[in-house]
């Protein structure tokens, strides 16, 4: 079973920004937070990762809090092209084989 | 372009006839996985390799055979194809050392008939 909850779906406002929570109660010391994307059956997309301070790249900004039972991937800007299904992963980073466990993920709809 | 290149993108076949699915990356990536995906189940891992002539079962490796002679290469073959074998496939490679950043390929999309 996923670590993570989601909510099932979100709407947001093109140009807005977009922000999609993710819990993770049980998260364990040296569990990351993983970020990845799924455009209508395409082959999921990596975003970004984190252990406990925020992240930042190109695509978006990865926000943990403090005791990092929660996160929230902020996309700032989103564009229709953003439409997807946003998974919230956690796992160690450097174990052995690492199936990535998908949960049901968050469906984001960006509307013009 | 660093990619994961998937082939076919999409197969029509009958029960039984053996097939095989080709993955390939340009990355020198030593970890690839393929996975399959169906409505309601999420991704769900097949089978895995660490590295040239190491492979091993994931979740649900029944029906299905990897082999991994090169590095870059790593085909998923079905010997005798069943109808529950209809599905969405997905080879990800990465490399050692970051194993949860994953690169996906485009995807199969199989019907057995």
């Amino acid at each position: 079973d996923a670590k993570t909850t989601q909510p099932p779906s979100m709407d947001c406002a093109e140009g807005r920004a977009a922000n999609l929570p993710c819990n993770h109660s049980t998260i364990s010391g040296n569990e990351y937070v993983y970020w990845y994307r799924q455009i209508h059956s395409q082959g999921p997309q990596y975003i970004i990762h984190g252990l406990k301070n925020n992240e930042t790249n190109e695509m978006a900004s990865l926000i943990i809090t403090e005791d990092r039972k929660s996160s929230t991937l902020i996309l700032p800007h989103a564009t229709l092209r953003d439409t997807a299904v946003y998974y919230c992963i956690v796992s160690p980073h450097h174990s052995g084989n690492t199936p990535l466990v998908f949960g049901k993920g968050t469906r984001l709809s960006v509307i013009a | 372009e660093a990619q994961v290149t998937q082939n076919p993108r999409y197969l029509i076949t009958v029960t039984g006839k053996k097939l095989t699915v080709t993955c390939s990356q340009n990355m020198n990536h030593e970890y690839m996985s393929w996975y399959r995906q169906d409505p309601g189940l999420g991704l769900r891992q097949i089978y895995y390799s660490m590295n040239v002539e190491v492979t091993d079962k994931g979740d649900v490796p029944e029906g299905y055979k990897v082999s991994r002679k090169e590095k870059r290469n790593f085909p998923l073959i079905l010997e005798s194809p069943s109808p529950n074998q209809t599905s969405l496939y997905f080879c990800a490679s990465t490399r050692q050392g970051a194993k949860n950043i994953q690169y996906f390929g485009a995807g199969t999309r199989l019907s057995v008939l």
